[in-house]
C-alpha cells in the first residue's frame, strides 16, 4: 500500500490536554505534511517538515520527524473542543507529485 | 489566498445519471489539480492527477471512461462521474497546487455524491 498508519484511529481527550498522533511511512520522502479535516469538508494544510529537519514548531502543533524510524508525531497542546476533526499525514516526494495521505486520526475534545 | 472552491457541495443523483463537479482555484494558478476520493471514516485516496491542458493522469484502479477529468484553465479542473451507479457514491475532493509553495497542496471541500 502507498499509505502510510497513522495511531491511534481515534483518540479522545478533555480540553486542555495534549493530544499526540503518529503516523510511519514506508518510502523515503521530500517533506512530511499534516492536515486536518472537519467533518464533511475539505482538508486544511497545517504543517510541513522537510526530511532534512526534526523538529518544528506552529503555535500550539509541534511537529517531530524521525527519518531513520520513518514516522512522524504531531502534538496539539492544551487542546480545545475546537481541535476536534480529523488529521491525517500526507508523504511528500517532490514538489509537483500529488500527496499520499495516511488512513488518519480522528480526534475527539470534550470540555 | 489561497482558495479552492468546489462544487456542488452535495448531489443526490439517479443510477445512469452523470454528475459534474467543478473545482476551482480563485486567487492563484493552479498549474496542477489533484482529485481523491473518500470513503466514510476512510483516507484520501487519489483518483487522478490533471495539468492545465493536458490530459489526465489516472491510478491504477480507476476508470477513465468513468471518472473524466478535464483541466481545461489554469483555474479550473472538472470531474464528470459518468453513468453514475449506487457504488460511486462518494466524498470527492479537489486540490490544487499553485506555482509557489508547491509541496502544499490547497483543498476545495468536497462534494458527497449519493446515487440512488
Amino acid at each position: 500500500s502507498q499509505q502510510g498508519e497513522e495511531d491511534p484511529q481515534a483518540l479522545s481527550i478533555q480540553e486542555g490536554e495534549n493530544a499526540t498522533m503518529n503516523c510511519s511511512y514506508k518510502t523515503s520522502i521530500n517533506n512530511l505534511q499534516w492536515y486536518r479535516q472537519n467533518s464533511g469538508r475539505g482538508l486544511v494544510h497545517l504543517i510541513l517538515i522537510r526530511s532534512n529537519e526534526r523538529e518544528k514548531h506552529s503555535g500550539r502543533l509541534r511537529v517531530t520527524l524521525d527519518t531513520s524510524k520513518k514516522s512522524s508525531s504531531l502534538l496539539i497542546t492544551a487542546s480545545r473542543a475546537a481541535d476536534t476533526a480529523s488529521y491525517f499525514c500526507a508523504r511528500g516526494d517532490q514538489a509537483g507529485t500529488a500527496l499520499i495521505f495516511g488512513k488518519g486520526t480522528t480526534l475527539s475534545v470534550s470540555s | 489566498g489561497a482558495v479552492v472552491s468546489q462544487h456542488p457541495s452535495r448531489v443526490i443523483c439517479k443510477s445512469g445519471t452523470s454528475v459534474k463537479i467543478e473545482c476551482r482555484s480563485l486567487d492563484f494558478q493552479a498549474t496542477t489539480m489533484f482529485w481523491y476520493r473518500q470513503f466514510p471514516k476512510k483516507s484520501l485516496m487519489l483518483m487522478a492527477t490533471s495539468n492545465e491542458g493536458s490530459k489526465a493522469t489516472y491510478e491504477q484502479g480507476v476508470e477513465k471512461d468513468k471518472f473524466l477529468i478535464n483541466h481545461a484553465s489554469l483555474t479550473l479542473s472538472t470531474l464528470t462521474v459518468t453513468s453514475a451507479h449506487p457504488e460511486d457514491s462518494s466524498f470527492y475532493i479537489c486540490s490544487a497546487r499553485g506555482r509557489t509553495e508547491r509541496e502544499k497542496l490547497f483543498f476545495g471541500s468536497g462534494t458527497q455524491l449519493s446515487v440512488l
